[in-house]
């Protein structure tokens, strides 16, 4: 079982829509989680940190389930812009910060 | 504005020819990352220095290498590159080495091996 695994899609919606994105990750020792964003031949660029329970930051939120080992993304009110790959990424432990990378999830937005 | 620059950003290098890559930052992060990503593939990490410690990541191959001369620049020589090698390398950082210290990228370099 990969440690941090993610549907790749693509995701194709139209503007507007709201879509959700899932990834579930293996350690169970992992204590911080974060959605990074990916444009096509750029760098990852860090979109939300998850520490709790969730966060939520304008049209983007993000929900922990430590439980079930589950993170997920919600994006409402989807734009153009929103085309990109997203990256679930956790921390391994407390102590150096490993980040552990999913293959990420493609979403087209299209008009 | 404080960030990540990574030069150059386009690099052709001879199969077998050693090439090096630059990364500076001026966050004054302690920690400095260099991972490898391959098309429709998750960054891998190579190694992170922690201030003047190098850690390597026990599956990158004796061909890569670092170095870490002060707190702002990073480098990353391949001693021999392969066809294989060729990829994008991004550099990142982070304030410490904690487990909430967020990492911060630099915008890659892609390296093509002829």
């Amino acid at each position: 079982r990969k440690e941090v695994e993610q549907d790749p899609g693509p995701f194709n919606v139209p503007e507007g829509a709201t879509v959700a994105f899932n990834c579930t990750y293996s350690n169970s020792a992992s204590q911080s989680f974060f959605w990074y964003r990916q444009d096509c031949r750029k760098e990852p660029k860090l979109l939300m940190s998850v520490y709790s329970s969730g966060n939520e930051d304008g049209r983007f939120t993000a929900q922990l389930n430590r439980a079930s080992q589950y993170i997920s993304l919600l994006i409402r009110d989807s734009k153009l812009s929103d085309s990109a790959t997203y990256l679930c990424v956790v921390n391994g432990n407390t102590g150096f910060q490993k980040l552990v990378f999913g293959t990420g999830t493609r979403l087209l937005v299209s008009p | 504005d404080a960030m990540v620059i990574q030069n150059p950003r386009y690099q052709v290098t001879q199969f077998g020819k050693p090439v090096t890559l630059s990364c500076s930052q001026t966050l004054n992060h302690n920690v400095m990352y260099w991972y490898q990503q391959k098309s429709s593939q998750a960054p891998k990490l190579l190694f992170h220095y922690y201030d003047k410690d190098f850690n390597n990541e026990a599956d990158t191959p004796d061909n890569f290498q670092s170095r870490r001369p002060n707190t702002s620049f990073c480098f990353l020589d391949i001693r021999s590159p392969g066809l294989g090698d060729a990829a994008m390398y991004l550099c990142a950082t982070s304030r410490g080495a904690g487990g909430y210290n967020e990492q911060f990228f630099g915008p890659g370099t892609r390296l093509t091996v002829l």
